[in-house]
């Protein structure tokens, strides 16, 4: 299994600012992911994030607002830049390996 | 595209009931399937999972068989318990390595003593 940790947990943000979310994985995983859950939703895939590269976005998200960085095998952020109330979500990621993808806790963002 | 259909809750059962939380799929290809549970407060974690037709995946109680025929990956357990009280998420799981993952919306499940 892998253990996925995520910083912060939870975090209350003003509008208009940005937050960057960590992403520490225990070992190395084949491919790091970002998704997004909104309250009472389900989760939505935001980007695979790639090291040493680009993130690769799913329909409807994009690099100016949530910039990514992969600078290893074991380590990923998730900038919400310019937040708004709508952005209020828990932000998770996950890591691949062994054909099984693994979930960090999560984190609860809130925009006020 | 790729997508899930779940039950809808919530779904309330009494301790030691028999559950089944229905999940349908569309997908090109082999997908692998998944169910992942939420409970109250923490972050989601893999249950069950099933890489190929006919396999059944299986865990704490929860079993769940990935039927291509009629494309269902169906969750059951025999007897619940108050501590089973959680979200339960069908996911398929597509791509090279069937790793991006698309969910089903989420099945509120409690349990009453």
């Amino acid at each position: 299994s892998a253990v996925i940790s995520q910083k912060p947990s939870r975090d209350i943000c003003q509008r208009g600012t940005s937050l960057t979310i960590q992403c520490q994985v225990d070992s190395q995983v084949t491919m790091m992911f970002w998704y997004r859950q909104q309250p009472g939703q389900s989760l939505t895939l935001i980007a695979t994030a790639n090291q040493g590269s680009e993130a690769t976005y799913e329909s409807g998200f994009v690099i100016d607002k949530f910039p990514i960085s992969r600078p290893n095998l074991t380590f990923s952020t998730l900038t919400v830049s310019n937040m708004s109330p709508e952005d209020s979500s828990i932000y998770l990621c996950s890591g691949y390996r062994g054909n099984t993808i693994y979930f960090g806790e999560g984190s609860w963002l809130t925009v006020v | 595209g790729d997508s899930v259909t779940q039950m809808e809750g919530p779904v309330t059962l009494s301790e030691e009931a028999f559950l089944t939380i229905n999940c349908t799929y569309t997908a090109t290809g082999y997908p692998s399937l998944f169910w992942y549970v939420q409970y109250p407060g923490e972050g989601l974690q893999l249950l069950l999972k099933a890489t190929k037709a006919d396999d059944k995946g299986s865990n704490k109680g929860f079993e769940a068989t990935y039927r291509k025929e009629t494309t269902s990956f169906h969750l059951e357990k025999g007897s619940v318990q108050v501590s089973d009280s959680a979200v339960y998420f069908c996911a398929l799981g597509s791509g090279g390595s069937n790793y991006k993952l698309t969910f089903g919306k989420g099945t509120l499940l409690t349990v009453n003593p």
